[in-house]
């Protein structure tokens, strides 16, 4: 069974300061990464996904993540972070071998602040 | 603007009501989903519709009951309902349904009320 934690339910952060939001999975197969973000009143958006190959992955709206095998970690980085980055942040992973359905497990969250 | 759209963003019917949430892709995914989420917490898969068939239930109770007309459609119906319902209910789709390595598109969801 796969799993997903996320250590840190809130991080709160100044604006233009580096932020670091941190993810760790269990499982027994090779997974798919994926880190989603949900603004409030909306549904997620994904901002990245690890799949194969180079293990540093850059997605949208600046940030990137690194997939660290060993450490089975997933962290999600930015920069630098900007008000509009305030939103709940979900670590998510997917099971290749799942029929019947694209079954993502997530993490519970972590909530980023961005203070002026 | 999201790709998947739902209908109605809001809701609100009492215990005794039968309503229906509307999910609607034009992008040819043929895997749909849905999702109930509660505040603070992340999405808990409720089912998951493959080419049109229903291939994952999560043991949803049978006072929700999915239905995909179409590829391009889904629809979660909704009967009998406790307050422990009210949530946002989100679709999604993604490209098939299987292999893991299609992430899933989401729309803003719809937000359910019950009195």
């Amino acid at each position: 069974a796969q799993s997903v934690t996320q250590l840190d339910s809130q991080v709160p952060v100044f604006e233009e300061a580096p932020v670091e939001l941190r993810c760790n999975y269990s499982s027994s197969v090779s997974v798919y990464l994926f880190w989603y973000v949900q603004y409030p009143n909306q549904g997620l958006q994904l901002l990245l996904k690890y799949l194969s190959g180079s293990t540093l992955v850059k997605g949208i709206n600046g940030f990137e993540a690194e997939f660290n095998k060993s450490q089975t970690s997933f962290h999600l980085r930015k920069p630098s972070v900007h008000i509009s980055d305030t939103a709940e942040y979900f670590c998510a992973v997917s099971d290749p071998f799942g029929g019947g359905g694209n079954k993502l497990t997530f993490g519970t969250g972590t909530q980023l602040k961005v203070e002026l | 603007d999201t790709e998947v759209t739902q209908t109605p963003k809001h809701l609100v019917m009492g215990m005794t009501n039968k309503k229906s949430l509307k999910c609607e892709q034009h992008m040819g995914h043929r895997a749909m989903y849905w999702y109930k989420q509660k505040a603070k917490k992340p999405p808990e898969l409720m089912f998951v519709y493959s080419y049109e068939k229903l291939s994952i239930n999560e043991s949803v109770p049978s006072r929700f009951s999915p239905e995909c007309p179409n590829s391009s459609l889904l629809n979660l119906h909704l009967h009998a309902l406790q307050p422990e319902d009210s949530a946002l209910y989100l679709c999604a789709s993604s490209q098939t349904g299987t292999g893991g390595n299609q992430p899933q598109h989401f729309g803003d969801g719809t937000r359910l009320s019950i009195l």
